[in-house]
């Protein structure tokens, strides 16, 4: 079993719709969660962290997070052409150190 | 803002060469890292350093070594380039919590 699961997509949305991104991890003792936008051909840039349970909004995304499932969720709403790009989780375990270990990330597609 | 640079966006070498990727932040981050990204395979880890001189080995370092002698900067080296190291190399560099990312360097080894 991977330590952090994403699904691969491509997870097609339309225009304006609601965007749901979900990954699962492994290790129930985990202390930060975060979610980066990679555009291809990109790096990864980071636009959620979440560290204790429940919702974080910022702007048109929601972080959700559950440690009791051990899952995150990354809500992106209005979802426009320039939201298509591959989403990475990243978790940060307590007994991993200071690495993080991230999901393979979920592939985004926006459709007009 | 934090920034982190890497020397060059695209590199081209030949089989055999020896390869520097150099990596600078301006954040005084203590950890900083060196991933390697292919299609299929995500994010895997070479090699990172949580201080000066101090370097720990991650998922792949095989065919890798790393210098860090300044705060600041980060150092990926190929010792003999192989063909199987054409890759995007990606610097990132982390504070207590968030990670960030360098533009990447797209490594060709032919």
């Amino acid at each position: 079993q991977k330590e952090v699961e994403q699904n691969s997509g491509p997870l097609s949305v339309p225009e304006g719709a609601i965007a749901s991104l979900n990954c699962t991890y492994s290790d129930r003792v985990s202390q930060s969660f975060f979610w980066y936008r990679q555009y291809s051909g990109k790096s990864p840039e980071l636009i959620m962290s979440i560290y204790s349970n429940g919702d974080k909004e910022d702007g048109r995304f929601t972080a959700q997070l559950n440690k009791a499932s051990q899952y995150v969720s990354l809500l992106i709403r209005d979802s426009q052409p320039s939201d298509s790009a591959t989403y990475l989780c990243a978790v940060n375990f307590i007994r991993g150190g200071n690495k993080l270990t991230f999901g393979t990330g979920t592939q985004l597609k926006v459709e007009l | 803002d934090v920034k982190v640079t890497q020397s060059s966006r695209y590199l081209v070498k030949r089989t055999g060469e020896k390869v520097f990727l150099e990596c600078v932040q301006d954040m005084d981050h203590e950890n900083m890292f060196w991933y390697r990204q292919d299609p299929g395979l995500g994010l895997r880890l070479i090699y990172f350093s949580y201080d000066v001189k101090m370097k720990e080995k991650g998922d792949i370092p095989e065919g890798y070594s790393v210098s860090r002698e300044k705060k600041e900067r980060f150092s990926l080296i190929l010792e003999s380039a192989s063909t199987n190291q054409t890759s995007m190399y990606l610097c990132a560099s982390k504070d207590r919590d968030e990670q960030y990312f360098g533009p990447g360097t797209r490594l060709t080894v032919t």
